[in-house]
Protein backbone atom coordinates (compact mmCIF):
# COMPACT_ATOMS: atom_id res chain seq x y z
CA UNK A 1 0.00 0.00 0.00
CA UNK A 2 1.23 3.28 -0.04
CA UNK A 3 2.09 5.38 3.37
CA UNK A 4 3.23 8.66 3.94
CA UNK A 5 3.64 9.79 7.11
CA UNK A 6 4.17 12.87 8.99
CA UNK A 7 4.09 14.35 12.60
CA UNK A 8 0.45 15.41 13.88
CA UNK A 9 1.55 18.91 15.61
CA UNK A 10 4.33 20.71 16.33
CA UNK A 11 5.28 23.67 18.39
CA UNK A 12 7.75 26.14 18.39
CA UNK A 13 8.23 29.85 19.55
CA UNK A 14 8.93 33.11 16.86
CA UNK A 15 12.15 33.16 15.88
CA UNK A 16 13.40 29.62 16.07
CA UNK A 17 13.60 27.01 13.22
CA UNK A 18 11.06 24.26 13.32
CA UNK A 19 11.80 20.69 10.85
CA UNK A 20 9.12 18.76 9.87
CA UNK A 21 9.70 14.92 8.56
CA UNK A 22 7.85 13.19 6.16
CA UNK A 23 8.59 9.49 5.31
CA UNK A 24 6.91 7.84 2.62
CA UNK A 25 5.98 4.55 0.76
CA UNK A 26 4.16 4.96 -2.61
CA UNK A 27 4.33 3.00 -5.99
CA UNK A 28 6.82 4.23 -8.34
CA UNK A 29 8.12 8.56 -7.36
CA UNK A 30 7.88 11.15 -9.57
CA UNK A 31 8.56 14.40 -7.05
CA UNK A 32 7.84 15.23 -3.70
CA UNK A 33 6.04 18.63 -3.21
CA UNK A 34 5.42 20.53 0.32
CA UNK A 35 1.90 22.64 0.83
CA UNK A 36 1.21 24.91 3.40
CA UNK A 37 -2.89 25.73 4.43
CA UNK A 38 -3.92 28.53 7.10
CA UNK A 39 -7.03 27.60 8.45
CA UNK A 40 -9.82 28.26 6.54
CA UNK A 41 -7.80 28.57 3.03
CA UNK A 42 -6.66 27.07 0.05
CA UNK A 43 -3.20 24.70 0.39
CA UNK A 44 -0.59 26.40 -1.24
CA UNK A 45 2.53 25.13 -3.05
CA UNK A 46 5.85 26.02 -1.47
CA UNK A 47 8.39 23.98 -2.75
CA UNK A 48 8.97 20.40 -5.01
CA UNK A 49 12.40 18.06 -4.79
CA UNK A 50 12.70 15.26 -7.42
CA UNK A 51 16.51 14.73 -7.04
CA UNK A 52 18.09 14.18 -3.63
CA UNK A 53 19.32 17.16 -1.39
CA UNK A 54 18.50 20.22 -0.56
CA UNK A 55 16.11 22.98 -2.14
CA UNK A 56 16.14 26.58 -0.28
CA UNK A 57 13.70 29.33 -0.93
CA UNK A 58 13.95 32.06 1.44
CA UNK A 59 13.12 31.28 5.21
CA UNK A 60 11.88 27.59 3.86
CA UNK A 61 14.15 25.30 2.83
CA UNK A 62 12.87 21.35 1.60
CA UNK A 63 15.60 18.42 1.43
CA UNK A 64 14.91 14.94 -0.13
CA UNK A 65 16.54 11.79 0.20
CA UNK A 66 15.13 8.74 -2.12
CA UNK A 67 16.77 5.78 -1.38
CA UNK A 68 14.99 6.41 2.55
CA UNK A 69 11.83 8.13 1.46
CA UNK A 70 12.63 10.33 3.33
CA UNK A 71 11.69 14.44 3.08
CA UNK A 72 11.73 17.77 5.41
CA UNK A 73 10.81 21.00 5.36
CA UNK A 74 12.67 23.54 7.84
CA UNK A 75 11.17 26.62 8.37
CA UNK A 76 13.78 29.31 9.74
CA UNK A 77 13.00 32.32 11.59
CA UNK A 78 9.89 31.54 12.75
CA UNK A 79 7.09 34.37 12.11
CA UNK A 80 3.64 33.86 13.95
CA UNK A 81 1.77 34.14 9.97
CA UNK A 82 4.09 31.05 10.12
CA UNK A 83 1.39 28.89 11.98
CA UNK A 84 -0.60 26.47 9.70
CA UNK A 85 -1.04 23.10 8.49
CA UNK A 86 2.13 21.91 6.24
CA UNK A 87 1.09 19.36 3.68
CA UNK A 88 3.76 16.26 2.41
CA UNK A 89 2.64 14.88 -0.99
CA UNK A 90 3.97 12.27 -3.68
CA UNK A 91 3.88 12.57 -7.17
CA UNK A 92 3.61 8.89 -7.94
CA UNK A 93 3.24 6.82 -10.93
CA UNK A 94 -0.26 5.78 -11.08
CA UNK A 95 -2.59 6.81 -13.43
CA UNK A 96 -5.71 7.20 -10.99
CA UNK A 97 -4.64 9.57 -7.65
CA UNK A 98 -1.04 10.24 -8.92
CA UNK A 99 -1.11 12.34 -5.37
CA UNK A 100 -0.88 10.83 -2.37
CA UNK A 101 -1.12 13.27 0.61
CA UNK A 102 0.07 12.89 4.32
CA UNK A 103 -2.43 14.31 6.66
CA UNK A 104 -0.69 17.34 7.41
CA UNK A 105 1.33 18.62 10.04
CA UNK A 106 0.05 21.29 12.43
CA UNK A 107 3.27 23.81 13.22
CA UNK A 108 1.82 26.46 16.04
CA UNK A 109 4.16 29.09 16.91
CA UNK A 110 4.13 30.98 20.08
CA UNK A 111 5.47 34.60 21.06
CA UNK B 1 -5.45 33.86 -4.68
CA UNK B 2 -4.57 30.40 -6.48
CA UNK B 3 -6.83 31.05 -9.33
CA UNK B 4 -9.03 28.65 -8.45
CA UNK B 5 -12.67 29.60 -6.42
CA UNK B 6 -14.62 27.55 -5.07
CA UNK B 7 -18.24 28.51 -3.46
CA UNK B 8 -20.12 28.64 -1.84
CA UNK B 9 -17.32 28.32 0.95
CA UNK B 10 -19.59 26.58 4.01
CA UNK B 11 -23.09 24.37 3.72
CA UNK B 12 -25.15 23.21 5.92
CA UNK B 13 -27.19 20.52 4.66
CA UNK B 14 -30.17 17.89 5.79
CA UNK B 15 -29.67 14.29 4.67
CA UNK B 16 -32.23 14.66 2.40
CA UNK B 17 -31.32 17.88 0.61
CA UNK B 18 -29.82 18.54 -2.97
CA UNK B 19 -26.96 20.97 -3.51
CA UNK B 20 -24.44 21.66 -5.31
CA UNK B 21 -20.67 23.06 -4.80
CA UNK B 22 -19.21 24.74 -7.71
CA UNK B 23 -15.71 25.48 -8.71
CA UNK B 24 -13.64 27.50 -11.29
CA UNK B 25 -10.44 27.53 -12.18
CA UNK B 26 -8.62 30.83 -14.14
CA UNK B 27 -5.12 29.08 -14.86
CA UNK B 28 -6.00 27.49 -18.09
CA UNK B 29 -5.70 24.17 -16.65
CA UNK B 30 -6.36 20.93 -18.40
CA UNK B 31 -7.19 18.95 -15.14
CA UNK B 32 -9.51 19.46 -12.34
CA UNK B 33 -9.99 17.17 -9.14
CA UNK B 34 -12.37 17.00 -6.09
CA UNK B 35 -10.77 16.39 -3.10
CA UNK B 36 -12.35 15.90 0.24
CA UNK B 37 -10.11 16.52 3.68
CA UNK B 38 -11.27 15.37 7.34
CA UNK B 39 -9.71 15.97 9.96
CA UNK B 40 -6.28 14.60 11.00
CA UNK B 41 -6.48 12.75 7.53
CA UNK B 42 -4.78 12.60 3.96
CA UNK B 43 -6.61 14.43 1.43
CA UNK B 44 -8.99 11.84 -0.56
CA UNK B 45 -9.06 12.27 -4.10
CA UNK B 46 -13.01 11.60 -5.23
CA UNK B 47 -12.85 12.52 -9.23
CA UNK B 48 -10.67 13.79 -12.06
CA UNK B 49 -11.06 15.04 -14.93
CA UNK B 50 -8.14 15.31 -17.59
CA UNK B 51 -9.29 17.31 -20.75
CA UNK B 52 -13.01 17.34 -19.76
CA UNK B 53 -13.09 13.32 -19.64
CA UNK B 54 -13.79 12.07 -15.89
CA UNK B 55 -11.13 9.49 -14.91
CA UNK B 56 -13.23 6.28 -13.62
CA UNK B 57 -13.45 5.80 -9.46
CA UNK B 58 -15.62 3.19 -8.49
CA UNK B 59 -14.82 3.99 -4.44
CA UNK B 60 -16.92 6.95 -4.28
CA UNK B 61 -20.48 6.39 -3.00
CA UNK B 62 -22.96 7.49 -5.86
CA UNK B 63 -24.78 10.22 -3.33
CA UNK B 64 -21.84 12.43 -4.78
CA UNK B 65 -21.69 13.13 -8.26
CA UNK B 66 -19.12 14.94 -10.24
CA UNK B 67 -20.27 17.46 -13.66
CA UNK B 68 -17.50 19.23 -15.85
CA UNK B 69 -19.17 20.81 -18.82
CA UNK B 70 -15.98 22.55 -19.54
CA UNK B 71 -12.45 22.68 -18.74
CA UNK B 72 -12.32 25.62 -16.68
CA UNK B 73 -15.61 24.53 -13.78
CA UNK B 74 -16.29 21.71 -11.99
CA UNK B 75 -19.31 20.49 -10.15
CA UNK B 76 -20.04 17.97 -7.39
CA UNK B 77 -23.88 17.26 -7.01
CA UNK B 78 -25.06 16.06 -3.79
CA UNK B 79 -28.02 14.19 -2.82
CA UNK B 80 -28.92 11.98 -0.02
CA UNK B 81 -25.92 12.72 1.85
CA UNK B 82 -24.87 11.02 5.99
CA UNK B 83 -23.42 12.65 8.30
CA UNK B 84 -19.97 11.28 8.24
CA UNK B 85 -19.42 13.03 4.59
CA UNK B 86 -19.01 16.41 6.95
CA UNK B 87 -15.66 17.97 6.00
CA UNK B 88 -14.13 20.40 3.79
CA UNK B 89 -14.08 19.85 0.23
CA UNK B 90 -11.53 21.32 -2.15
CA UNK B 91 -11.35 21.75 -5.77
CA UNK B 92 -7.62 21.62 -7.54
CA UNK B 93 -6.47 21.96 -11.03
CA UNK B 94 -3.53 21.45 -12.71
CA UNK B 95 -2.05 21.73 -16.35
CA UNK B 96 -0.68 17.88 -17.10
CA UNK B 97 2.11 17.38 -19.28
CA UNK B 98 5.64 17.27 -19.57
CA UNK B 99 7.73 18.12 -16.54
CA UNK B 100 6.67 16.91 -13.03
CA UNK B 101 6.96 19.85 -11.10
CA UNK B 102 4.30 21.66 -13.41
CA UNK B 103 1.79 19.26 -12.43
CA UNK B 104 1.56 20.85 -9.22
CA UNK B 105 -1.97 21.44 -7.97
CA UNK B 106 -3.65 24.72 -7.02
CA UNK B 107 -6.17 24.42 -4.98
CA UNK B 108 -9.57 26.14 -4.21
CA UNK B 109 -10.51 27.56 -0.38
CA UNK B 110 -12.58 24.81 -0.15
CA UNK B 111 -15.98 24.17 1.07
CA UNK B 112 -16.76 23.28 4.23
CA UNK B 113 -19.53 21.09 4.20
CA UNK B 114 -21.92 19.97 7.41
CA UNK B 115 -24.84 17.19 6.90
CA UNK B 116 -27.02 17.32 9.70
Amino acid sequence: GQNIDQPTEMTATEGAIVQINCTYQTSGFNGLFWYQQHAGEAPTFLSYNVLDGLEEKGRFSSFLSRSKGYSYLLLKELQMKDSASYLCAVLTTDSWGKFQFGAGTQVVVTP
Amino acid sequence: ETGVTQTPRHLVMGMTNKKSLKCEQHLGHNAMYWYKQSAKKPLELMFVYSLEERVENNSVPSRFSPECPNSSHLFLHLHTLQPEDSALYLCASSQEGPGEENEKLFFGSGTQLSVL
